[in-house]
């Protein structure tokens, strides 16, 4: 099982609708939880971070935590032409363990 | 501009012909690391080191070294690379290991023929 697992995609949406992506891990032990953006080609970037069970929320984008379900998740509302991006979800277990990425593609 | 500076961008070269990919960072972190992005397989953490002189091996060390004589520069070196090795190269940088933000650098997309 791998410790990080997403959703390869492609998630297509089109502009204006909520992007939800997921990512599930398996180490209980986990506490850090991040989401990078990166662009074809480019480096990644981070978007938000989240340690603390529950909803947190930064402009346009919100990432939910449930430890219990092993579980976080990112939602992108009213979602952009330029979101258009493969999303990584990054789990810390003493490192940051990186899925493989969800790519989402925003229908203009 | 804080930032992490890898060099070069891109790189071809043949089988056993060693090279070097710098990486240096402003920022006067600690933890650095570099992995490896192949298609399907997401980032694969290949060094890492805690600080000057303290360097381990990530998930994919193999056919890879590494040294940390300064704070701010950490190489990756391939003494004798081999097709296999053909990949999109990210050096990061963060104060702490995987509990704070990690900055990468621009990538560097290594073509080994």
């Amino acid at each position: 099982q791998k410790e990080v697992e997403q959703n390869s995609g492609p998630l297509s949406v089109p502009e204006g609708a909520i992007a939800s992506l997921n990512c599930t891990y398996s180490d209980r032990g986990s506490q850090s939880f991040f989401w990078y953006r990166q662009y074809s080609g480019k480096s990644p970037e981070l978007i938000m971070s989240i340690y603390s069970n529950g909803d947190k929320e930064d402009g346009r984008f919100t990432a939910q935590l449930n430890k219990a379900s092993q579980y976080v998740s990112l939602l992108i509302r009213d979602s952009q032409p330029s979101d258009s991006a493969t999303y990584l979800c990054a789990v810390e277990l003493d490192k940051l363990i990186f899925g493989s990425g969800t790519r989402l593609l925003v229908r203009p | 501009e804080a930032q992490v500076t890898q060099n070069p961008r891109y790189l071809i070269t043949v089988t056993g012909k060693k090279l070097t990919v710098t990486c240096s960072q402003n920022m006067n972190h600690e933890y650095m690391s570099w992995y490896r992005q192949d298609p399907g397989l997401g980032l694969r953490q290949i060094y890492y080191s805690m600080n000057v002189e303290v360097t381990d091996k990530g998930d994919v060390p193999e056919g890879y070294k590494v040294s940390r004589k300064e704070k701010r520069n950490f190489p990756l070196i391939l003494e004798s690379p081999s097709p296999n090795q053909t990949s999109l190269y990210f050096c990061a940088s963060s104060f702490g290991g995987g509990y704070t933000e990690a900055f990468f650098g621009q990538g560097t997309r290594l073509t080994v023929v």
